[in-house]
């Protein structure tokens, strides 16, 4: 059965420091791959995807993802955090060849000290 | 400015009470979708319409139900069967049912029991 597993519930790191959220999914073909960022009682913001080409993913607010197939992971990097990136991020995968269904990880709450 | 809209904010219900919320979009989009959000449990699919007139189950759509009369509406009914409601309730579109396509996110709603 399809899957996401984010294994981190909550982190916190300090502002500037460098931040690395994990993602690991579990799917037969190749999969489509999202993080979105929530911040607390809002909606969630797509910040990167991921469906072919280039491993490497850009995405906004400075954040950039890496697909690895081999590892099945989809983990989310930001050089230098702001205090601003405090929220909670999910990691999804959009399972292809029928409707739009997503996914989604539990979510990783990151905390962000000044 | 194109988006989504979702009402109210905050909702309060009676046990045995259905209650409906608003799921409103500017953005064109065919398909529309339910979601519930529990503490750790990220999202889970309530429902999903990828046309007007027409809408599918998700995986814990008991105790729901919608009607997609117009491309822009979308409107979720809380019945009195849905024995734990008490959640925050996601309302997503995107512009086909094909899962590459991004979907988009309401501000979301507050349901409370009383």
């Amino acid at each position: 059965a399809q899957s996401v597993t984010q294994p981190d519930i909550h982190i916190t790191v300090s502002e500037g420091a460098s931040l690395e959220l994990r993602c690991n999914y579990s799917y037969g073909a190749t999969p489509y791959l999202f993080w979105y960022v929530q911040s607390p009682g809002q909606g969630l913001q797509l910040l990167l995807k991921y469906f072919s080409g280039d491993t490497l993913v850009q995405g906004i607010k400075g954040f950039e993802a890496e697909f690895k197939r081999s590892q099945s992971s989809f983990n989310l990097r930001k050089p230098s955090v702001h205090w601003s990136d405090a929220a909670e991020y999910f990691c999804a995968v959009g399972i292809s060849g029928g409707y739009n269904k997503l996914i989604f990880g539990a979510g990783t709450r990151l905390a962000v000290h000044p | 400015d194109g988006g989504i809209t979702q009402s109210p904010k905050y909702l309060f219900r009676k046990e045995g009470q259905n209650v409906t919320l608003s799921c409103e979009q500017n953005l064109n989009h065919d398909a529309m979708y339910w979601y519930r959000q529990d503490p750790g449990q990220g999202l889970r699919l309530i429902y999903y319409s990828q046309i007007v007139n027409d809408f599918q189950k998700g995986d814990i759509a008991e105790g729901y139900s919608v009607s997609r009369e117009k491309k822009e509406s979308f409107p979720l009914t809380v019945t009195s069967a849905q024995k734990n409601p008490t959640a925050f309730y996601l309302c997503a579109s995107s512009m086909s049912g094909s899962s590459y396509n991004e979907q988009f996110f309401g501000p979301g709603t507050r349901l409370t029991v009383l």
